[in-house]
């Protein structure tokens, strides 16, 4: 079936260092990918997408391309900041259909 | 200001007693979902509705009503709430398109314990 699988957290860097959120799809068609950042005690914010392939979404710093070949949409930053800590979910959703589909989140804790 | 708003933000309930967690948005989106959130298992969705009267099943409908009277409200009911319903819950709304790019916009999110 249809499923999104995400590295496990939780994930601790330092501030400026180098993230790379791997995030993997499986997929019987064509879908748009997002990945979504959760700050504590909040709900779900679009961080960024990407509709098809080769597409790169961005926003914050943060990357994602669009990988057809490799079922991939992993998210990227430069440099992460202390208010970068958060949880993060990679998601897709079809064109046709109505249903998101989630996994599971990491977490990741930025300290000074 | 575009929202979602969610009722209560927490609750703690017993076996069995039935409760109702409301949804309502401002944004006039035809599309609105509830989720449940569970350490290690992400989100998971219950139920979703592409407009007024039309409701579907998501992954974990089991123990969960919903009912779209209205576009602005989705609420989710728990005709009898058992423990492993213990949860975070998430209400969703976006736009509907066939084509779709919709962004989802989430509400706060409602922490239920089941007793």
């Amino acid at each position: 079936g249809d499923s999104v699988t995400q590295m496990e957290g939780p994930v601790t860097l330092s501030e400026e260092a180098c993230l790379t959120i791997n995030c993997t799809y499986t997929a019987t068609g064509y879908p748009s990918l997002f990945w979504y950042v959760q700050y504590p005690g909040e709900g779900l914010q679009l961080l960024l997408k990407a509709t098809k392939a080769d597409d790169k979404g961005s926003n914050k710093g943060f990357e994602a391309t669009y990988r057809k070949e490799t079922t991939s949409f992993h998210l990227e930053k430069g440099s992460v900041q202390v208010s970068d800590s958060a949880v993060y979910f990679c998601a897709l959703r079809f064109y046709t259909g109505n249903q998101f589909y989630f996994g599971t989140g990491t977490s990741l804790t930025v300290i000074p | 200001e575009a929202q979602v708003t969610q009722n209560p933000r927490y609750l703690i309930t017993v076996t069995g007693k039935k409760l109702t967690v409301t949804c309502s948005q401002n944004m006039n989106h035809e599309y609105m979902s509830w989720y449940r959130q569970d350490p290690g298992l992400g989100l998971r969705q219950i139920y979703y509705s592409m407009n007024v009267e039309v409701t579907d099943k998501g992954d974990v409908p089991e123990g969960y009503k919903v009912s779209r009277k209205e576009k602005r409200n989705f609420p989710l009911i728990l005709e009898s709430p058992s423990p492993n319903q213990t949860s975070l819950y998430f209400c969703a709304s976006s736009l509907r398109g066939a084509w779709t790019k919709n962004i989802q916009y989430f509400g706060a999110g409602t922490r239920l314990s089941v007793l």
